[in-house]
């Protein structure tokens, strides 16, 4: 049972290239949930999704699109990155009241 | 929106003393979920609380609901080194499946 997984773990992206973080999960949740964090504005919800085939915006949407077409697999993806998106994204899934973290993409944009 | 404020953003504090961070909402919660990230890693749920006037107790950490459902407190008493790390609140209203999360008290112990 490896909970949720992300990949890749660092990523380096210069300006206008693309790319998708993947979040898995084995624990047969339909919550699923990305969320950038930036030094001292917590956590902040980019995409959420409530079941295979849906998604919705969260509070920071812009610039990213989100993919559910397998409950267990939620892709996040940059179309254009810029500096901006530079942070640390999390993935979590969702079983009643708690959320399980992924460990984190690392991801600076030059 | 909603909005989740965390205070404070950053405490120190010897090993053995005291510890308390506070969230507050400006709308009425349906509840709240307390969270923490050791440095370098991801939030891990510690608990979350339902009723108003909510009191929860694990080990020395204590969590309280305030009556209103608007605002929420961690008390840690007698800290260890092992706390170290940034606490954060989760809060969500009723008919949502999301949560907004506070900006963290990232707490430092000294030995």
């Amino acid at each position: 049972n490896a909970g949720v997984t992300q990949t890749p773990k660092f990523r380096v992206l210069k300006t206008g290239q693309s790319m998708t973080l993947l979040c898995a999960q084995d624990m047969n949740h339909e919550y699923m949930y990305w969320y950038r964090q930036d030094p001292g504005m917590g956590l902040r919800l980019i995409h959420y999704s409530v079941g295979e085939g849906t998604t919705a915006k969260g509070e920071v949407p812009d610039g990213y699109n989100v993919s559910r077409l397998k409950k267990q697999n939620f892709l996040l993806g940059l179309e254009s990155a810029a500096p901006s998106q530079t942070s640390v994204y999390f993935c979590a899934s969702r079983d009643g009241p708690r959320e399980y973290f992924g460990p984190g993409t690392r991801l600076t944009v030059t | 929106g909603q909005q989740v404020m965390q205070i404070p953003q950053y405490q120190h504090v010897q090993e053995g003393e005291d510890f308390t961070t506070y969230c507050n909402s400006s709308t009425t919660l349906s509840n709240i979920q307390w969270y923490k990230q050791r440095p370098g890693g991801h939030p891990v749920f510690l608990i979350q609380l339902v009723k108003s006037g909510e009191v929860k107790k694990q080990k020395r950490l204590t969590f309280q609901f305030g009556e209103a459902k608007k605002n929420s407190s961690l008390h840690i008493t007698a800290t260890q080194t092992t706390d170290v790390g940034t606490y954060f609140c989760g809060a969500s209203t009723s008919g949502t499946y999301k949560y907004i999360f506070g900006t963290g008290t990232r707490l430092k112990v000294l030995a």
